[in-house]
C-alpha cells in the first residue's frame, strides 16, 4: 500500500526557506503514471495547490508562489522536496504531499501533513 | 486564468438529507474535475473524479456530475461522518474552489 510521508522544519524564520521532504513507501517515484506535488493549508483557510513534479523531473507551479518555489526529486532515495524562500507568516500553513494521477490529474494519496509555522 | 467558484460556502443539513454542492468553472474546460472531502486533523480524501467516476471504497451515496461549465457533488443521504468540507479542483495544476462546509442542523 502506498504511503507518503512528510518531514521538515516545523518552525521556520521570517525571509528564510522552508525545506519539506516527502518520502514514498510502498511504490516507486519512477513511476510514468504519477506526477508528485505539494498542497497547503494554511490556518482557517482553503486548500491551495503549490505544484507538482513527475519524475523525469519536469515541474509545474502555482503561477502565485512559482518565483519562490522549487520542487525536486531523489529518485534513489523515493523522495520530492519542496523548498519555499523568503518565507512570511502568510506562508504558515499545514503542508500535504500527495501523488496525482497522470492521466486524469486527481490525487488518490496524501500524505497526514505537517506544519509549519512562520515565527521569528 | 480559469477561475471555479464553489458554491454554497457552507450548508447546515440533518442525517438523511441530500445535499448538493456546485463548481462552476469560469470558461469551458475539461471534465478533469476531482471533488475532496477534509476533515479537521486529517488529510483530504479523494471521493469523485473525471467529473463523476467515483473513488474506490467511496460509498455510492456520493455522486458527481457535470453539465457545461457547471459540476455537481450530491451527497444523497447524509451520513454523520460525512460533516466536513468539501473541496473541488479542476484537474491538478489549478486552484481549488473555496470549499463548502457541511454542518449539523
Amino acid at each position: 500500500q502506498l504511503q507518503l510521508q512528510e518531514s521538515g522544519p516545523g518552525l521556520v524564520k521570517p525571509s528564510e526557506t522552508l525545506s519539506l521532504s516527502c518520502t514514498v513507501s510502498g511504490g516507486s517515484i519512477s513511476s510514468s503514471s504519477y506526477y508528485w506535488g505539494w498542497i497547503r493549508q494554511p490556518p482557517g483557510k482553503g486548500l491551495e495547490w503549490i505544484g507538482n513534479i513527475y519524475y523525469t523531473g519536469s515541474t509545474y507551479y502555482n503561477p502565485s508562489l512559482k518565483s519562490r518555489v522549487t520542487i525536486s526529486v531523489d529518485s534513489s532515495k523515493n523522495q520530492f522536496s519542496l523548498k519555499l524562500s523568503s518565507v512570511t507568516a502568510a506562508d504558515t500553513a499545514m503542508y500535504y504531499c500527495a501523488r496525482t494521477d497522470y492521466s486524469y490529474y486527481y490525487m488518490d494519496v496524501w500524505g497526514k501533513g505537517t506544519t509549519v509555522t512562520v515565527s521569528s | 486564468d480559469i477561475q471555479m467558484t464553489q458554491s454554497p460556502s457552507s450548508v447546515s443539513a440533518s442525517v438523511g438529507d441530500r445535499v448538493t454542492i456546485t463548481c462552476r468553472a469560469s470558461q469551458g474546460i475539461s471534465r478533469w474535475l476531482a471533488w475532496y472531502q477534509h476533515k479537521p486533523g486529517k488529510a483530504p480524501k479523494l471521493l469523485i473524479y473525471a467529473a463523476s467516476s467515483l473513488q474506490s471504497g467511496v460509498p455510492s451515496r456520493f455522486s458527481g456530475s457535470a453539465s457545461g461549465t457547471d459540476f455537481t457533488l450530491t451527497i444523497s443521504s447524509l451520513q454523520p461522518e460525512d460533516f466536513a468540507t468539501y473541496y473541488c479542483q479542476l484537474a491538478n495544476r489549478f486552484p481549488f474552489g473555496g470549499g463548502t462546509k457541511v454542518e449539523i442542523k
